[in-house]
């Protein structure tokens, strides 16, 4: 079993659509998380960083953690073209070196 | 604020041939610095690590080998390389000490035929 579970899709929704995206994980010391976009032929970029437990909103996304479940997800409203990416998630425990990622979900948002 | 830089953006090389890709970090000090593979519709893969100069840690015994000559600057290098070093190459920093979040660079596209 992966430590990160992420779904590969492809996931093909119409423009302003809210997308859901999730991870699962095993390990239960992992406390940093994040999303990553992923435009074609480009390096990922920090989407959004979430701490522990909780809700983190920033414009159109919002990252959210649930610990007990060890689950995480990225919501995204109205969902424009320039959303399609893959998206990764990726994640740490406390002082660790490296990050666990996801296999990231390549999205499109059809105009 | 940081950057990092990777060079080339594309290379094709041959079957056999020597690789050094090289990445670079402006504005910060000691950063850790990661060396990551992904393959064409597929995650990404750590290959090495350094947490200091002249420090790495090899994630996946292979065909490549990465050095850090000074704080700033990540190498990765090949003396032959395999069909199955084609890939997307991926330079990536983090604050070391404290901060989980790595930064990731443009990324070099490699082709090997």
């Amino acid at each position: 079993q992966k430590e990160v579970e992420q779904d590969p899709g492809p996931l093909s929704v119409p423009e302003g659509a809210i997308v859901s995206l999730n991870c699962t994980y095993s390990n239960s010391a992992f406390q940093y998380f994040m999303w990553y976009r992923q435009y074609s032929r480009k390096g990922p970029e920090l989407l959004m960083y979430t701490y522990s437990s909780g809700n983190k909103e920033d414009g159109r996304f919002t990252a959210q953690v649930d610990k007990s479940s060890k689950y995480i997800s990225l919501f995204i409203r109205d969902s424009q073209p320039s959303d399609s990416a893959t998206y990764l998630c990726a994640m740490s425990g406390r002082g660790a070196q490296k990050l666990v990622f996801g296999q990231g979900t390549r999205l499109t948002i059809n105009p | 604020s940081q950057t990092i830089h990777q060079w080339p953006a594309t290379l094709v090389q041959p079957v056999g041939s020597p690789l050094s890709l090289e990445c670079t970090v402006e504005g910060t000090s000691n950063p850790n610095l990661y060396w990551y593979r992904q393959a064409a519709g597929r995650g990404l893969q750590l290959l090495f690590y350094s947490v200091g100069i002249g420090q790495i840690s090899s994630e996946v015994p292979q065909n490549l080998s990465a050095s850090r000559p000074q704080d700033r600057q990540f190498i990765l290098s090949s003396k032959k390389l395999l069909l199955s070093d084609s890939g997307f190459y991926l330079c990536a920093w983090r604050l070391a000490g404290g901060g989980e979040t790595q930064y990731f660079g443009p990324g070099t596209r490699l082709l090997v035929l």
